[in-house]
């Protein structure tokens, strides 16, 4: 089993949509959870951290149950720019915290 | 701030040749990581450093590869013999702190041929 399981998609979505992406890890004692953009061909960004009480930045939503070891991502009034892939991304464990561990990612394809 | 920095950002080079790959990392990041991306396997941590120590070299696939640090604004990757296998897209990146945003380079896309 893969310690960040992401459904690969992609996801073909209009413009101004509604798209959730879902994550699940492996690592109970992981910490950190954060999401990363990676356009093509070019270098994984930071998008937002997680937090356990769920965050929230502009029309991004990033929820994290730990109990479930499931970790979602949604966007709202889905933008063309906001076409990439999204990458679910935790820590190694309470023993290796700088150690990050990325999903296989998924692609959105946002169409006008 | 002029950002992770890696060359070259293109590599071809026939199998059994040495492959230098460089990153200089953000002024004052104290954690530097090497990783590797396939579409196979895709993003995989190789090594990383703090402080130009390596800490987890677990990913690190085989002996032909190696790593170092010798200062805080220098690491390079090496892989000696290459192989086609290896070809792959190679990022550097650099956070301030161990929990801190990793920021990485644009890449080094090796082919072995």
């Amino acid at each position: 089993r893969k310690e960040v399981e992401q459904d690969p998609g992609p996801f073909n979505v209009p413009e101004g949509a509604t798209v959730a992406f879902n994550c699940t890890y492996s690592n109970s004692a992981s910490q950190s959870f954060f999401w990363y953009r990676q356009d093509c061909r070019k270098e994984p960004k930071l998008l937002m951290s997680v937090y356990s009480s769920g965050n929230e930045d502009g029309r991004f939503t990033a929820q994290l149950n730990r109990a479930s070891q499931y970790i979602s991502l949604l966007i709202r009034d889905s933008k063309l720019s906001d076409s990439a892939t999204y990458l679910c991304v935790v820590n190694g464990g309470s023993s290796n915290t700088g150690k990050l561990i990325f999903g296989q990612g998924t692609t959105l394809q946002v169409k006008p | 701030d002029a950002g992770v920095i890696q060359s070259p950002r293109h590599e071809v080079t026939e199998m059994g040749q040495e492959v230098t790959l460089r990153c200089k990392p953000i002024s004052g990041h104290d954690y530097l990581f090497w990783y590797r991306q396939t579409m196979m396997r895709g993003l995989e941590l190789l090594i990383y450093f703090n402080n130009n120590v390596p800490i987890d070299d677990s990913g690190m696939p085989e002996d032909r590869f190696s790593a170092k640090m010798p200062n805080a604004s220098f690491s390079t990757l090496k892989i000696q013999p290459s192989e086609p296998r290896d070809s792959a897209v190679y990022f550097c990146a650099s956070s301030g702190g161990q929990r801190g945003t990793q920021y990485f380079g644009p890449g080094t896309r090796l082919l072995v041929l």
